[in-house]
């Protein structure tokens, strides 16, 4: 069965420092990966999927993971925290019909 | 391109009362998702259908929650007696085809339930 572990609940970051978060996958097959943003209130957006073509992913806003299959890892980056990054984060994964979610990880974002 | 549209966005129900959802998908998009997701955790998927037949309905609580979408298109997401713990916010999604090899899935706002 196909399942996501996102490392941290709760990440905070200064502006203009980078951002890490960490995702750990389990999928019995090659895996469709995807990390999904939610801001307060408002619906899912994707960031970025990746789909067993080029292993670093470019997303939209400066974001991108990298597909690590040694290390059954997927963490997002971003060089550079902006104030309107701070939201819930979602690694996801599809288990070939649906996606199947992590817990979520808060951004917090400082000035 | 309009977006997965849903409402109503707002419910509060008093416990053992009823309430349904609806959702419009993206024109053209053959399927249709339910997820439920509670305050603090990620989406869980509650029903998905291929077209109007059901694909996977085996995380859905069928003693008190329905789900159809009549001629492929719009969908309705029912809850028959509601219970405190069916609190949540009800996503809605769509997609042209399976997510398999990455075919993008689009979410609706959602429709946010608070049951008293």
């Amino acid at each position: 069965a196909q399942s996501v572990t996102q490392l941290d609940s709760h990440v905070s970051v200064s502006e203009g420092t980078p951002v890490l978060l960490r995702c750990n996958y389990s999928s019995s097959y090659s895996p469709s990966l995807f990390w999904y943003v939610q801001h307060p209130n408002k619906g899912l957006q994707l960031l970025l999927k990746y789909t067993s073509a080029a292993t670093l992913v470019k997303g939209i806003n400066g974001f991108e993971a990298e597909f690590k299959k040694s290390e059954t890892s997927f963490h997002l980056t971003k060089p550079s925290a902006h104030m309107s990054d701070a939201a819930e984060y979602f690694c996801v994964v599809s288990d070939g019909t649906a996606l199947i979610f992590g817990k979520g990880t808060t951004l917090s974002v400082s000035s | 391109e309009a977006g997965v549209a849903q409402s109503p966005r707002y419910k509060i129900i008093e416990k053992r009362q009823s309430v349904a959802f609806w959702c419009n998908p993206i024109s053209g998009h053959a399927t249709l998702y339910w997820y439920q997701q509670i305050l603090g955790q990620g989406p869980k998927l509650l029903i998905q259908f291929q077209n109007n037949g059901v694909v996977d309905d085996s995380q859905l609580p069928k003693d008190r929650f329905s789900a159809e979408r009549l001629k492929g298109v719009d969908s309705t997401l029912k809850i028959q007696p509601a219970k405190l713990e069916d609190s949540a916010v009800y996503l809605c999604a769509s997609s042209q085809l399976l997510p398999h090899r990455g075919n993008t899935i689009y979410f609706g706002e959602g429709s946010w339930l608070t049951v008293v």
